[in-house]
Protein backbone atom coordinates (compact mmCIF):
# COMPACT_ATOMS: atom_id res chain seq x y z
CA UNK A 1 0.00 0.00 0.00
CA UNK A 2 1.75 3.11 -1.45
CA UNK A 3 -0.74 5.67 0.90
CA UNK A 4 -0.84 8.12 3.65
CA UNK A 5 0.08 5.07 6.86
CA UNK A 6 -0.88 6.21 10.55
CA UNK A 7 0.04 4.26 13.50
CA UNK A 8 -1.45 3.06 15.66
CA UNK A 9 -5.12 2.96 14.49
CA UNK A 10 -6.17 2.94 18.16
CA UNK A 11 -5.41 4.39 21.44
CA UNK A 12 -6.58 3.69 24.31
CA UNK A 13 -5.38 5.85 27.57
CA UNK A 14 -6.01 7.20 30.77
CA UNK A 15 -6.45 10.75 31.51
CA UNK A 16 -3.06 12.44 32.02
CA UNK A 17 -0.54 10.19 30.01
CA UNK A 18 1.50 11.54 27.07
CA UNK A 19 0.59 9.83 23.32
CA UNK A 20 2.01 10.15 20.26
CA UNK A 21 1.47 9.04 16.86
CA UNK A 22 2.98 8.84 13.74
CA UNK A 23 2.24 9.33 10.18
CA UNK A 24 3.74 8.38 6.64
CA UNK A 25 2.92 10.45 4.01
CA UNK A 26 3.42 9.57 0.46
CA UNK A 27 6.52 9.54 -0.43
CA UNK A 28 7.07 12.18 -2.78
CA UNK A 29 4.78 14.48 -0.98
CA UNK A 30 5.98 17.28 0.74
CA UNK A 31 3.08 18.83 2.68
CA UNK A 32 1.80 17.14 5.62
CA UNK A 33 -1.47 17.88 7.35
CA UNK A 34 -2.53 16.69 10.44
CA UNK A 35 -7.01 17.11 11.10
CA UNK A 36 -8.68 16.15 14.06
CA UNK A 37 -12.77 14.68 13.93
CA UNK A 38 -14.95 13.83 16.59
CA UNK A 39 -18.38 12.54 16.14
CA UNK A 40 -20.81 14.73 13.87
CA UNK A 41 -18.01 17.27 13.09
CA UNK A 42 -15.94 17.97 9.94
CA UNK A 43 -12.14 17.29 9.88
CA UNK A 44 -10.53 20.30 11.96
CA UNK A 45 -6.98 21.63 10.92
CA UNK A 46 -4.51 21.36 13.51
CA UNK A 47 -1.33 21.92 11.46
CA UNK A 48 0.75 21.15 8.70
CA UNK A 49 4.32 21.50 6.98
CA UNK A 50 6.30 21.66 4.07
CA UNK A 51 9.04 19.24 4.46
CA UNK A 52 9.71 19.51 7.66
CA UNK A 53 8.80 23.24 8.07
CA UNK A 54 5.57 23.72 10.36
CA UNK A 55 4.04 26.73 8.19
CA UNK A 56 0.80 26.73 10.09
CA UNK A 57 -0.51 25.56 13.34
CA UNK A 58 -4.38 25.84 14.77
CA UNK A 59 -5.23 28.81 17.29
CA UNK A 60 -7.43 25.69 18.70
CA UNK A 61 -4.12 23.55 19.10
CA UNK A 62 -3.38 24.10 23.07
CA UNK A 63 0.48 24.27 24.00
CA UNK A 64 -0.31 19.94 25.27
CA UNK A 65 -0.21 19.44 21.45
CA UNK A 66 2.77 18.96 19.67
CA UNK A 67 3.99 18.08 16.22
CA UNK A 68 7.31 17.45 14.39
CA UNK A 69 8.94 16.15 11.05
CA UNK A 70 12.07 15.94 11.36
CA UNK A 71 13.24 14.88 8.16
CA UNK A 72 10.68 16.12 5.96
CA UNK A 73 9.35 12.13 5.76
CA UNK A 74 7.07 11.36 8.63
CA UNK A 75 5.50 13.27 11.10
CA UNK A 76 4.83 12.88 14.89
CA UNK A 77 1.69 14.37 16.59
CA UNK A 78 2.12 14.33 20.45
CA UNK A 79 -0.15 15.17 23.11
CA UNK A 80 1.18 15.74 26.68
CA UNK A 81 -1.33 15.42 29.99
CA UNK A 82 -4.29 14.47 27.81
CA UNK A 83 -8.00 15.00 28.49
CA UNK A 84 -10.78 13.63 28.12
CA UNK A 85 -12.03 15.81 24.87
CA UNK A 86 -8.91 15.01 23.52
CA UNK A 87 -10.54 11.75 22.39
CA UNK A 88 -11.56 11.96 18.73
CA UNK A 89 -9.92 10.55 15.73
CA UNK A 90 -6.54 12.33 14.28
CA UNK A 91 -6.32 11.98 10.52
CA UNK A 92 -3.25 12.94 8.60
CA UNK A 93 -2.82 13.57 5.02
CA UNK A 94 -0.08 14.68 2.63
CA UNK A 95 -0.14 16.52 -0.94
CA UNK A 96 2.10 17.13 -4.02
CA UNK A 97 4.66 19.56 -4.52
CA UNK A 98 3.18 23.00 -6.50
CA UNK A 99 0.76 25.21 -6.88
CA UNK A 100 -1.98 25.13 -3.82
CA UNK A 101 -0.72 22.33 -1.46
CA UNK A 102 -3.81 21.67 -0.79
CA UNK A 103 -4.90 21.22 -4.20
CA UNK A 104 -6.02 17.28 -3.33
CA UNK A 105 -5.31 15.79 0.03
CA UNK A 106 -4.71 12.28 0.21
CA UNK A 107 -5.92 10.90 3.48
CA UNK A 108 -4.55 8.34 5.99
CA UNK A 109 -7.17 5.88 7.83
CA UNK A 110 -6.46 7.79 11.04
CA UNK A 111 -5.30 7.15 14.91
CA UNK A 112 -8.88 6.99 17.07
CA UNK A 113 -8.07 7.78 20.69
CA UNK A 114 -9.99 7.43 23.36
CA UNK A 115 -8.61 9.46 26.74
CA UNK A 116 -10.64 7.15 29.82
CA UNK B 1 -12.50 33.46 9.82
CA UNK B 2 -13.18 31.26 7.08
CA UNK B 3 -16.28 28.66 7.76
CA UNK B 4 -18.18 26.26 6.01
CA UNK B 5 -21.85 25.33 6.44
CA UNK B 6 -23.65 22.21 5.56
CA UNK B 7 -27.18 22.11 6.24
CA UNK B 8 -28.19 18.98 5.27
CA UNK B 9 -26.88 16.38 7.87
CA UNK B 10 -28.18 13.44 7.09
CA UNK B 11 -30.17 12.63 3.55
CA UNK B 12 -32.21 9.41 3.21
CA UNK B 13 -33.07 8.72 -0.93
CA UNK B 14 -33.81 5.81 -2.83
CA UNK B 15 -31.76 4.51 -5.67
CA UNK B 16 -32.49 6.41 -9.20
CA UNK B 17 -33.65 9.48 -6.97
CA UNK B 18 -31.74 12.86 -7.50
CA UNK B 19 -29.13 14.30 -5.23
CA UNK B 20 -28.21 18.07 -4.26
CA UNK B 21 -26.24 18.40 -1.05
CA UNK B 22 -25.92 21.83 0.25
CA UNK B 23 -22.49 23.74 1.03
CA UNK B 24 -22.02 27.20 1.72
CA UNK B 25 -18.84 29.28 3.07
CA UNK B 26 -18.32 32.39 4.69
CA UNK B 27 -14.70 34.07 3.05
CA UNK B 28 -14.42 37.62 1.46
CA UNK B 29 -11.98 36.59 -0.99
CA UNK B 30 -10.83 34.49 -3.45
CA UNK B 31 -11.19 30.74 -2.50
CA UNK B 32 -10.72 26.90 -3.70
CA UNK B 33 -13.58 24.79 -2.89
CA UNK B 34 -13.42 20.80 -2.51
CA UNK B 35 -16.03 18.44 -2.18
CA UNK B 36 -14.40 15.13 -0.17
CA UNK B 37 -16.59 11.65 0.36
CA UNK B 38 -16.11 9.18 2.93
CA UNK B 39 -17.04 5.59 2.17
CA UNK B 40 -17.69 3.09 5.01
CA UNK B 41 -14.59 1.76 6.79
CA UNK B 42 -12.33 3.85 4.17
CA UNK B 43 -10.42 7.07 4.37
CA UNK B 44 -11.09 10.80 2.97
CA UNK B 45 -10.75 11.11 -0.80
CA UNK B 46 -11.70 14.04 -3.29
CA UNK B 47 -14.90 13.69 -5.19
CA UNK B 48 -13.88 17.27 -7.27
CA UNK B 49 -12.39 20.40 -6.81
CA UNK B 50 -13.64 23.82 -8.49
CA UNK B 51 -10.31 26.26 -8.46
CA UNK B 52 -11.28 28.95 -11.88
CA UNK B 53 -12.76 28.86 -14.52
CA UNK B 54 -16.01 26.73 -15.89
CA UNK B 55 -18.10 26.97 -12.48
CA UNK B 56 -19.91 23.83 -12.85
CA UNK B 57 -17.28 21.21 -12.18
CA UNK B 58 -17.42 17.37 -12.80
CA UNK B 59 -15.96 14.92 -10.50
CA UNK B 60 -15.59 10.76 -10.00
CA UNK B 61 -18.68 9.00 -10.16
CA UNK B 62 -21.34 11.04 -12.09
CA UNK B 63 -21.18 14.13 -9.18
CA UNK B 64 -20.87 17.65 -10.40
CA UNK B 65 -20.81 20.89 -8.20
CA UNK B 66 -21.80 24.38 -8.97
CA UNK B 67 -20.23 27.39 -8.06
CA UNK B 68 -22.39 30.51 -7.17
CA UNK B 69 -19.91 33.20 -6.40
CA UNK B 70 -23.42 35.38 -5.31
CA UNK B 71 -24.56 33.21 -3.30
CA UNK B 72 -21.69 31.69 -1.63
CA UNK B 73 -22.60 28.56 -2.60
CA UNK B 74 -20.89 24.92 -3.87
CA UNK B 75 -23.56 22.35 -4.18
CA UNK B 76 -23.19 19.09 -5.21
CA UNK B 77 -25.40 17.35 -7.28
CA UNK B 78 -26.03 13.84 -8.90
CA UNK B 79 -28.63 12.86 -11.06
CA UNK B 80 -29.21 9.21 -10.10
CA UNK B 81 -28.01 8.07 -7.59
CA UNK B 82 -26.93 4.64 -6.22
CA UNK B 83 -26.80 2.30 -3.48
CA UNK B 84 -22.70 2.57 -3.90
CA UNK B 85 -23.39 6.81 -3.14
CA UNK B 86 -24.04 5.63 0.53
CA UNK B 87 -21.14 7.70 2.35
CA UNK B 88 -20.52 11.25 4.77
CA UNK B 89 -20.14 14.21 2.19
CA UNK B 90 -17.70 16.54 3.42
CA UNK B 91 -17.61 20.48 1.51
CA UNK B 92 -14.46 22.02 2.31
CA UNK B 93 -12.95 25.47 1.12
CA UNK B 94 -9.10 27.29 1.11
CA UNK B 95 -8.26 30.56 0.07
CA UNK B 96 -5.56 30.91 -2.13
CA UNK B 97 -3.33 32.34 0.09
CA UNK B 98 -3.33 29.31 2.34
CA UNK B 99 -3.07 25.88 2.68
CA UNK B 100 -5.35 25.34 5.10
CA UNK B 101 -8.22 23.19 4.26
CA UNK B 102 -11.47 24.14 6.54
CA UNK B 103 -14.31 21.30 5.96
CA UNK B 104 -17.95 21.76 7.00
CA UNK B 105 -19.54 19.06 9.66
CA UNK B 106 -20.44 16.33 6.84
CA UNK B 107 -23.71 15.11 5.14
CA UNK B 108 -24.55 11.45 5.54
CA UNK B 109 -26.12 10.10 2.88
CA UNK B 110 -27.68 6.91 2.73
CA UNK B 111 -29.42 5.68 -0.32
CA UNK B 112 -31.26 2.57 0.12
CA UNK B 113 -32.32 -0.06 -2.73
Amino acid sequence: DTGVSQDPRHKITKRGQNVTFRCDPISEHNRLYWYRQTLGQGPEFLTYFQNEAQLEKSRLLSDRFSAERPKGSFSTLEIQRTEQGDSAMYLCASSQPGGTGAEKLFFGSGTQLSVL
Amino acid sequence: AQSVSQHNHHVILSEAASLELGCNYSYGGTVNLFWYVQYPGQHLQLLLKYFSGDPLVKGIKGFEAEFIKSKFSFNLRKPSVQWSDTAEYFCAVNSINTDKLIFGTGTRLQVFP
